[in-house]
């Protein structure tokens, strides 16, 4: 079955730098990744999806590449703010999503 | 525009307890519906899906059981909790294969004590 493999040590960023999220799969390349942003204590909130024919997709200060030869999503957010503190899942799946633990984002102002 | 509601937001029951947790979809049909769990420290883990009503798809055996009485509502129940039922069961609803994602409700945490 498809694993996602996401870094479990917190990302630790200044404000205003670039933060890069990194989401591997292991086996079969999926058809589309989607990358979710989770706050403490409340539901995941839905911010891109990729298609595997995609390289790159861009949604404001976000970007999300797609890499199938290094079975790899890189998920980056330009001119961070310490809003953006959150954690970030990965997740991929047909009928239903599998989900990575995540990686918490702290942007220090 | 579609919600989804779940409640309670915070639960706390004793071992040997009943449970039920309840979601509503509004503002769609026929959505595909899911119950995740996420424990502390780990990542969300699938419990239930259900394609239709009176179709429920289980995808880890537990204590745990799931209906789908009506297209818009999914219900989570336990005849008897034990302690490691406890976390933060999350309900969404999504569409299977359409590269949209998921939309979560705010989720019920769940103490048995």
């Amino acid at each position: 079955s498809q694993k996602i493999e996401q870094n479990s040590e917190a990302l630790n960023i200044q404000e205003g730098k670039t933060a890069t999220l990194t989401c591997n799969y292991t086996n079969y390349s999926p058809a589309y990744l989607q990358w979710y942003r989770q706050d403490p204590g409340r539901g995941p909130v839905f911010l891109l999806l990729i298609r595997e024919n995609e390289k790159e997709k861009r949604k404001e200060r976000l970007k999300v590449t797609f890499d199938t030869t290094l079975k790899q999503s890189l998920f980056h957010i330009t001119a961070s703010q310490p809003a953006d503190s959150a954690t970030y899942l990965c997740a991929s799946g047909y009928s239903t999503l599998t989900f990575g633990k995540g990686t918490m984002l702290l942007v220090s102002p | 525009s579609q919600t989804i509601h779940q409640w309670p937001a915070t639960l706390v029951q004793p071992v040997g307890s009943p449970l039920s947790l309840e979601c509503t979809v509004e503002g769609t049909s026929n959505p595909n519906l899911y119950w995740y769990r996420q424990a502390a420290g780990r990542g969300l883990q699938l419990l239930f899906y259900s394609v239709g009503i009176g179709q429920i798809s289980s995808e880890v055996p537990q204590n745990l059981s799931a209906s789908r009485p009506q297209d818009r509502q999914f219900i989570l129940s336990s005849k008897k909790l034990l302690l490691s039922d406890s976390g933060f069961y999350l309900c969404a609803w999504g569409r299977t294969g359409s590269g949209y994602g998921y939309t979560f409700g705010s989720g019920t945490r769940l103490t048995v004590v």
